[in-house]
């Protein structure tokens, strides 16, 4: 079974700063991990996954993260926040190769503050 | 190509009443998912379907049923309306051969039960 646990339900950083968005999973098999963006009153996208090849992600928008066996973590981050990332984002894991379904943590709301 | 696409985008149903929230995907996916959000509880699948004519359990399936007549849609019905209904669907559609599952998401439905 797998299950995803997303620390901290609202993340508040100033433009500019490092956005960190934290991202915990459970997997009883090699897991397939993803970031899903939200904006305002619109659906879900990509931001980018890990699929078993480079641990270090690089997504869209100037996302990256680091899928960390020893910590079961994939973490996400930015180096230099902007106005619009101000979003929701969720982590998600599939179990493994041919899996029909995702499990999603319950989100993370990004505030950039002027 | 539209993606995925949902019907209708806002709906308002008083407590009995009953409805088909319409999903269609043009890019040949197999599976086809539909979930819930509500604050604070992230996305639960409600349904899916891994093929024409097949469907199965989600994780909060209870008051919903689903059909999967065409390979590009994916009704989900609800037959007598709740208030604890009350939320935003979503509808999604993944590629099985990709075999990590990564989704693709419709705008979303709001719904309002009274």
């Amino acid at each position: 079974a797998q299950s995803v646990t997303q620390l901290g339900s609202h993340v508040s950083v100033s433009e500019g700063a490092l956005v960190l968005l934290r991202c915990n999973y459970s997997s009883s098999v090699p897991p397939y991990l993803f970031w899903y963006v939200q904006y305002p009153n619109q659906g879900l996208q990509l931001l980018l996954k890990y699929t078993s090849a480079a641990t270090l992600v690089k997504g869209i928008n100037g996302f990256e993260a680091e899928f960390k066996k020893s910590e079961t973590s994939f973490h996400l981050t930015k180096p230099s926040a902007h106005m619009s990332d101000a979003a929701e984002y969720f982590c998600a894991v599939s179990g493994g190769r041919g899996a029909q379904k995702l499990v999603f943590g319950q989100g993370t709301r990004l505030t950039i503050n002027p | 190509n539209a993606g995925v696409t949902q019907t209708p985008k806002f709906r308002v149903l008083k407590t009995g009443q009953s409805m088909t929230l319409l999903c269609a995907q043009d890019m040949n996916h197999e599976y086809m998912y539909w979930y819930r959000q509500d604050p604070g509880m992230g996305l639960r699948l409600i349904h899916y379907s891994v093929g024409e004519g097949t469907t199965a359990k989600g994780e909060v399936p209870d008051g919903y049923n689903v059909s999967r007549l065409k390979k590009q849609n994916f009704l989900l019905g609800l037959e007598s309306a709740a208030p604890s209904q009350t939320s935003v669907y979503f509808c999604a559609s993944s590629f099985y051969r990709v075999r990590n599952n990564e989704q693709f998401f419709g705008p979303g439905t709001r719904l309002t039960v009274l």
